[in-house]
C-alpha cells in the first residue's frame, strides 16, 4: 500500500525558503489519478491546506499562500516537494504531505497522510 | 473563504456513551464535508466523506449526517480508542478545516 514520508529542514531562518520533500512508497507518482497535497498544522491556525499537485502536473494553491508557494514532482525519485519562500514565525508548524486517491468516490478528501515534519522558523 | 465552526470545543464522555459533534459552515457546502480523527502526535485519519459515507475500514459506530451548512458526527457506543480530536473539512470551495473538537474521558 502507498505510504508517505516527509523530510527536510527542521529549522528555517526568517525570510528564507522552507523546503520539504514527500517520498512516496508502494505506488508511483504520475500514475494518473492521484492528488498530492501539503497541509500544515499549528496551534494558532489549526489545519491549513496549502496546495496540491495532480498526477497530470496541474497545481492548485491556497489563495492566501499563492504568492509564496511552489509544489513540484520528481517522478524519477518518486517524490513531490514543497517550497515556501519569505517565511516568518507564523509559518512554524507541523507540515504533512497527504494524498487523495479516489476523488471520484470520496471527493477532495485526504485519505493518506505522512507522519508529519515539524518546521520551526527562528533566527 | 468558507469558515468551519465546530462545537463543542471539548467534550467529556464515558466509554459506551453516544456523542455528537457539530460542524457549521459559513455558507452552503452541499454534502462536500468530511470528518477526521486525530490522535496526539499522529496525522489525521479520514473517517467520513460526502457528509455521511463511511471510509473503508472505519467502524460502523461512526456516522455522519447533514447538508448545506449544518453537519453532525455521531459516535454510538464510545470505545477507549475513540478518545481523540475530531475535525470537519469542507471541499466545496478549496479546502478548509474546523478548529477541532477534543473528545476526552469523563
Amino acid at each position: 500500500q502507498v505510504q508517505l514520508q516527509e523530510s527536510g529542514s527542521a529549522l528555517v531562518r526568517p525570510s528564507q525558503t522552507l523546503s520539504l520533500t514527500c517520498s512516496v512508497s508502494g505506488g508511483s507518482i504520475g500514475s494518473g489519478h492521484f492528488y498530492w497535497s501539503w497541509i500544515r498544522q499549528s496551534p494558532g491556525k489549526g489545519l491549513e491546506w496549502m496546495g496540491y499537485i495532480h498526477d497530470s502536473g496541474s497545481t492548485y494553491f491556497n489563495p492566501t499562500l499563492q504568492s509564496r508557494i511552489t509544489i513540484s514532482v520528481d517522478t524519477s525519485k518518486n517524490h513531490f516537494s514543497l517550497k515556501l519562500n519569505s517565511v516568518t514565525a507564523a509559518d512554524t508548524a507541523v507540515y504533512y504531505c497527504a494524498s487523495t486517491s479516489s476523488v471520484v468516490v470520496t471527493g477532495m478528501t485526504f485519505d493518506l497522510w505522512g507522519r508529519g515534519s515539524q518546521v520551526t522558523v527562528s533566527s | 473563504d468558507i469558515q468551519m465552526i465546530q462545537s463543542p470545543s471539548t467534550l467529556s464522555a464515558s466509554v459506551g456513551d453516544r456523542v455528537t459533534i457539530t460542524c457549521r459552515a459559513s455558507q452552503s457546502v452541499g454534502s462536500l464535508l468530511a470528518w477526521y480523527q486525530q490522535k496526539p502526535g499522529k496525522a489525521p485519519n479520514l473517517l467520513i466523506y460526502k457528509a455521511s459515507s463511511l471510509q473503508n475500514g472505519v467502524p460502523s459506530r461512526f456516522s455522519g449526517s447533514g447538508s448545506g451548512t449544518d453537519f453532525t458526527l455521531t459516535i454510538s457506543g464510545l470505545q477507549p480508542d475513540d478518545f481523540a480530536t475530531y475535525y470537519c473539512q469542507q471541499y466545496h470551495t478549496y479546502y478548509t478545516f474546523g478548529q477541532g473538537t477534543k473528545l476526552e474521558i469523563k
